[in-house]
């Protein structure tokens, strides 16, 4: 039972836009800096957005991120079959004084 | 290139010890914090533990307190992660991270890791 709640799939056609959720609490997401990670088949998680809705240097515009009150949200647009992945979102619990991960939600490019 | 290179893993039988490492290079290793991350199969991401930049503090998940102790030698750009009393629930990948750090205040962003090994297995089993 992960912190963070994540919707286990999605799915979309190549070039429409999807939405992955991640729900939190006041003592994770409603106080703390959300990060988003994509994990492709086999390989190393890599850092989409933090800070809510910042992208690292590389990472194309089609991926966005906001956050409102305990829940954040992770946008991609123009999807791509290469988009196919697992996503995660993570944030510091200043309860838990832990990171926080939730479980995951496999994109499904049709 | 910025990277980071793991090593140690393998099979241990349950109650054993074993150490990891992950060797920095590209970037000044002794300004970022540093964080294990693992993933048993099949499974989703879990935040392991969290070393600051000279060791003074860090973190773990509740899992592996009292088991599990991380350390670093910024001399030897390196971070550690010693296992002792594992369990089969500690079967995992291990992935150490670098934590992402604006470039001008400094300021590090607790959650995000912007720079990744490649993973290592641990497999605890008789």
């Amino acid at each position: 039972q992960s912190v963070l709640t994540q919707p286990p799939s999605v799915s979309a056609a190549p070039g429409q836009k999807v939405t992955i959720s991640c729900s939190g609490s006041s003592s994770n997401i409603g106080n703390n800096y959300v990060s988003w990670y994509q994990q492709l088949p086999g390989t190393a998680p890599k850092l989409l957005i933090y800070d809510n809705n910042k992208r690292p240097s590389g990472i194309p515009d089609r991926f966005s991120g906001s956050k409102s009150g305990t829940s954040a949200t992770l946008g991609i647009t123009g999807l791509q079959t290469g988009d196919e992945a697992d996503y995660f979102c993570g944030t510091w619990d200043s309860s838990l004084s832990a990171v926080v991960f939730g479980g995951g939600t496999k994109l499904t490019v049709l | 290139e910025v990277q980071l290179v793991q090593s140690g893993g393998g099979l241990i039988p349950p109650g054993g010890s074993l150490r990891l490492s992950c060797a920095a290079s590209g970037f000044t290793f002794s300004s970022y914090w540093m964080t294990w991350v693992r993933q048993a199969p099949g499974k989703g991401l879990e935040w392991v533990a969290s070393i600051k930049q000279d060791g003074s503090k860090k973190y773990y998940v509740d899992s592996v307190k009292g088991r599990f102790t991380i350390s670093r030698d910024n001399a030897k750009n390196s971070l550690y992660l010693q296992m002792n009393s594992l369990r089969a629930e500690d079967t995992a990948v291990y992935y150490c991270a670098r934590e992402h750090s604006d470039i001008l205040t400094g300021y590090s962003f607790a959650g995000a890791f912007d720079i990744w090994g490649l993973g290592t297995m641990v497999t605890v089993s008789s």
